[in-house]
């Protein structure tokens, strides 16, 4: 079946980029997303890539696509406090189910 | 404004009680789901449903109970059958499949079981 992976802890200075990596494993993925998740709230949507693309750029957030390796990442420029959070990556399954990867926590020291 | 809300926040039960919770979206989405978070493991679908009078079961449906005689509702009962029910539950909907497949959570409801 199908398998997204995260790794679980990611920490950065304040001001510094933060990239949070994820791997997917089936090749038939039209979307891939990325969502946050501040605490004890729900999950928002942050972002997401077209299958077709290998860059995604919004604001301080850009989404590289490598479909060769199966590889999403996430760069936060600039991280601020703010962005302290669970980021989730995301796949559509054989175009009908999203799977979701185990979350990455991303924390901001001073 | 449109959204999901997720009734109660916070829960707690005893042993062998059902419970009920509650998600009611006034976003007009045919497609509703429910998830379990457990801390370091990501989401788990439990039930999902496409339309109205119909759902099916995800991944760890066992304990679970659902239905969907509403198109705005879409209740999620945990009985006496799950086994370590303490657990974050997020309801979601989305858009048909046309689109790009966005989920729209609601804030949760935490389950704990003493």
């Amino acid at each position: 079946g199908e398998d997204v992976e995260q790794s679980l802890f990611l920490s950065v200075r304040e001001g510094d980029s933060s990239v949070i990596n994820c791997t997917y494993t089936d090749s038939s993925s039209t979307y891939l997303y990325w969502y946050k998740q501040e605490p004890g709230a729900g999950l928002q949507l942050l972002t997401y890539i077209f299958s077709n693309m290998d860059m995604k750029q919004d604001q301080r957030l850009t989404v590289l696509l490598n479909k060769k390796d199966k590889h999403l990442s996430l760069r936060i420029a600039d991280t601020q406090t703010g962005d302290s959070a669970i980021y989730f990556c995301a796949d559509v399954y054989r175009a009908s189910k999203i799977i979701f990867g185990s979350g990455t926590r991303l924390s901001i020291r001073p | 404004d449109g959204g999901i809300t997720q009734s109660p926040k916070y829960l707690f039960r005893k042993e062998g009680q059902n419970v009920t919770l509650s998600c009611e979206q006034n976003l007009n989405h045919d497609a509703m789901y429910w998830y379990r978070q457990d801390p370091g493991q990501g989401l788990r679908l439990i039930y999902y449903s496409q339309i109205v009078n119909d759902f099916q079961k995800g991944d760890i449906a066992e304990g679970y109970s659902v239905s969907r005689e509403k198109k705005e509702s879409f209740p999620l009962t945990v009985t006496s059958a799950q086994k370590n029910p303490t657990a974050f539950y997020l309801c979601a909907s989305s858009i048909p499949a046309t689109g790009t497949g966005e989920l729209f959570f609601g804030e949760g409801s935490r389950l704990t079981v003493l």
